[in-house]
Order: C-alpha cells, then structure tokens, then sequence
C-alpha cells in the first residue's frame, strides 16, 4: 500500500539557518511526490513536485527538494529560513487512481 | 485568476442533521477533490470528481457523498452527522487530477457538529 511518512511533528530553526523537513514514501512503481504548505486559516498551497528527471527539485519561496529513490526520501530544504517560513508543511505521494495520500504534517517553526 | 471557493466558511450542526458543502474550482479545472482534516487524523482523501463522475474514493462511510456538476462546481453532503465529523473540509481543483497536475486549495470549511 502506498504511504507517506513525516518522522518529526515539529521542526525549530533560527532565521538565517538551513532548515531541513524530512519525508519517506512507500509506494510501488515510480513516486510522484509533491510538497505543500498550509498557513493558519487557510488551505494548502503547492510548493514543488518530483515526477521524473533531476534528484533535487526547485519550487516556491526558495524551497527546494532532494529526491532519493535508495532511501525513498524527498525532503523538503531550504539554505535560509525566514520567520514567514513558519507553517504547517505537507508531503505527499501520489496513489493508486491519482489521488494523493498526504503525510501528517511537520509544524515548522522559525524564530528570530 | 480567481481562486478555489468554498462555502460555506464555518458551520454549526447539531448531531443528526446533515450539511451540504459546496466548492467552487479554478476556471477550467475538471478535477474537484475533497478532503477532511482533523488534528489527529491529517488529511484523509474523502473523494475526487472528474468531468462529472466520482474518480476516486477514500474510505469513509456512506454518509458521506457527493457530486459534481456540469460547470465544475462541486458539493459534498454529510448525512445524520456525528460528533467525530466536525473537521475542516478543504476541496481542491486541479486540471487533471491532484496526482497529476499542480492542486489549488480552498481556505475550507470548518465544521462543528454539537
């Protein structure tokens, strides 16, 4: 059965550091994978997505993701954080059908 | 481009009664899926429209339903609703299929179900 898994609830960093929000897939086939974010009192927005080509993927807001197929790993990065970067962080895999099957969430939280 | 709608914002039901959400998507987006978040569930995959017909479906029970109409618009309708429903309920349009193509996402609708 395809899954996705965010191992940490909650990632601290200060500004200006890299921040890192790990995620590990099981799926069969070839992974199409997908990162979201979601601010206080609102939906999901999309911020990168691996389907084929490159390991490391660049999306929105400077957030990029490096694809790892032996360690079935997508984790999302970024070189800086900012205090605007805190929110509740979504990995997803896409499923059997096409729909996707999201991770529990990282609450990702900045501090300046 | 005007973005996801979703009506209504916040709802209170008192255990029993039913509720119809509707979803506005993306002009142009044939994919309309729906979605519940609780604190300690996340996001469970409740169903996905396509071009008028129900694509996928996630495993919840029968009281929950929904469809889809000919302009894209969607609408989800909760039957003799229990305590454990009150959830925020995001819809998500995509062009093809949230698995496929980019999802854009409603600020959702938050249900309490007293």
């Amino acid at each position: 059965a395809q899954s996705v898994a965010q191992p940490e609830d909650q990632v601290n960093v200060a500004e200006g550091n890299p921040l890192t929000v790990k995620c590990t897939y099981s799926v069969s086939g070839n992974p199409y994978l997908f990162w979201y974010v979601q601010y206080p009192n609102r939906g999901l927005q999309f911020l990168l997505k691996y389907i084929t080509g490159d390991n490391l993927v660049k999306g929105s807001y400077g957030f990029e993701a490096e694809f790892n197929k032996s360690q079935t790993s997508f984790h999302l990065k970024k070189p800086s954080a900012l205090v605007s970067d805190s929110a509740l962080y979504f990995c997803a895999v896409r499923a059997q059908g096409g729909k996707l099957i999201f991770g529990q969430g990282t609450e990702l939280s900045v501090k300046p | 481009k005007a973005g996801v709608t979703q009506t209504p914002r916040y709802l209170i039901k008192t255990r029993g009664q039913q509720v119809t959400l509707s979803c506005s998507p993306i002009s142009g987006h044939r994919s309309v899926s729906w979605y519940q978040q609780t604190p300690g569930q996340g996001l469970q995959f409740l169903f996905e429209y396509f071009s008028e017909t129900q694509r996928n479906k996630g495993n919840f029970p029968g009281r929950f339903s929904g469809r889809q109409f000919s302009n894209s618009r969607s609408e989800m309708n909760v039957s003799t609703l229990e305590l454990g429903d009150s959830a925020l309920y995001l819809c998500a349009s995509s062009l093809e299929g949230l698995g496929i193509t980019e999802a854009f996402f409603g600020q959702g609708t938050r249900l309490t179900v007293v």
